[in-house]
Order: structure tokens, then C-alpha cells, then sequence
């Protein structure tokens, strides 16, 4: 069993559409982050969750929003795509936020906006 | 803010070359510290981490040691094969900033 799944695993859109990004974690975690990831491979926090509750929004465009319909889901909807949205974007996962807390990484989704 | 500085790669070895990638971090009070690796294709795993002071992690022959005098995490192997090749980051945890990356460093390993 895939501990945290996101899908698609590949996205290819124009610019100006909406998408959305899907994320499920079957651990029990009740904290959920996305992250972005460029070129370079440089990781930067976006969003985090605890409980459904946002407690983490780094400073992103306002066309990024993440929905959390229930502790094991956070979804990412992003609105007008340019190209500079285009990255790997991770969803993860961990149980609180203290001391020794291990996040859990899914595969990873590819954005390329054209 | 918390803030972890780890040398930049890419970092060029040959196979059963001796490995270290250095990390820095400068966080308040007692962070927890991680290294996590990222395969090609691939999400992040965790690969080893410390909690405390003094502390050693370890895995898969890697290993690195919670160095608070020197705010330290570095990642050594002995031994480096060329399965190593991936993308390893540093981290910590710690206060309310949550997890917070370094930015990297491309390991490759050449037969």
C-alpha cells in the first residue's frame, strides 16, 4: 500500500487553465504539507495542515488553494496557470510537528504549463 | 527563522570513494535533525536523523552526528557505490516553522 499517493504523476496544460493536484495519505498522519520543487531542485514549503486547519501558508500567488476535505486529504487546486507554476510539486505527511517527526513524501507531480 | 545552508553540488565521486556532504543549520532551542534522500523519479525518503545533542543516525552505511557546538549535521559513508546517486537534502524540525529543507546536493557516483 502506497502510504502517501498523489495523482496525476504527470500534468501538461496551457497556460490560463485550472488544475488540480490530489493527495491521500493512508497513515493516520493528521498534518499535510505541499511543497514545490524547481529546476534546481530547491524544495519550498507552500502549505500545511493539522487537522484539516491551515497552519503553514507561505507566501504563494492566491491562485494556489489547497482544500482538506478530511484529515487523510489535502488537495491542491491551482487557478490561471503561467509558466512559471511549472515544477514538481510533492504532497506529504507526518503525525504533528514536534521533536524527531519524519514527514512522508509522495511521488511527486510534474507540472508543465505551455 | 529556522535555516539549514548544506554545500552545493553536484558532488563527483568515485565508487568506494569516501563521502562527506556538509550541513549547517542555525535554528532556536533543539531542533530535530534529518537527512533525506531523493532518487531520480522519486519522492523523498528519510534516510537517517537525530533528535538530541551527541546523537548518531544512521543507515544504509551513512551516517551523520547532531554537532550543537557547531550546529552541525554532516552525512558521511565510508564507502560510496554508485546506487548512491540521488539528490540528498538536510533538514530540520523546530518550533513552528515545521520541516525545513537545505537545498540539496547532487550526488553522483562514477564506476
Amino acid at each position: 500500500d502506497t502510504a502517501v499517493s498523489q495523482t496525476p504523476k504527470y500534468l501538461v496544460t496551457q497556460m490560463g487553465n485550472d488544475k488540480s493536484i490530489k493527495c491521500e495519505q493512508n497513515l493516520g498522519h493528521d498534518t499535510m504539507y505541499w511543497y514545490k520543487q524547481d529546476s534546481k531542485k530547491f524544495l519550498k514549503i507552500m502549505f500545511s495542515y493539522n487537522n484539516k486547519e491551515l497552519i503553514i501558508n507561505e507566501t504563494v500567488p492566491n491562485r494556489f488553494s489547497p482544500k482538506s476535505p478530511d484529515k487523510a486529504h489535502l488537495n491542491l487546486h491551482i487557478n490561471s496557470l503561467e509558466l512559471g507554476d511549472s515544477a514538481v510539486y510533492f504532497c506529504a505527511s507526518s503525525q504533528g510537528q514536534g521533536q524527531g517527526t519524519e514527514a512522508f513524501f509522495g511521488q511527486g507531480t510534474r507540472l508543465t504549463v505551455v | 527563522g529556522n535555516s539549514v545552508t548544506q554545500m552545493e553540488g553536484p558532488v563527483t565521486l568515485s565508487e568506494e570513494a569516501f563521502l562527506t556532504i556538509n550541513c549547517t543549520y542555525t535554528a532556536t532551542g533543539y531542533p530535530s535533525l534529518f537527512w533525506y534522500v531523493q532518487y531520480p523519479g522519486e519522492g523523498l525518503q528519510l534516510l537517517l536523523k537525530a533528535t538530541k545533542a551527541d546523537d548518531k543516525g544512521s543507515n544504509k552505511g551513512f551516517e551523520a552526528t547532531y554537532r550543537k557546538e557547531t550546529t552541525s549535521f554532516h552525512l558521511e559513508k565510508g564507502s560510496v557505490q554508485v546506487s548512491d546517486s540521488a539528490v540528498y537534502f538536510c533538514a530540520l524540525v523546530g518550533g513552528a516553522d515545521g520541516l525545513t529543507f537545505g537545498k540539496g546536493t547532487h550526488l553522483i557516483i562514477q564506476p
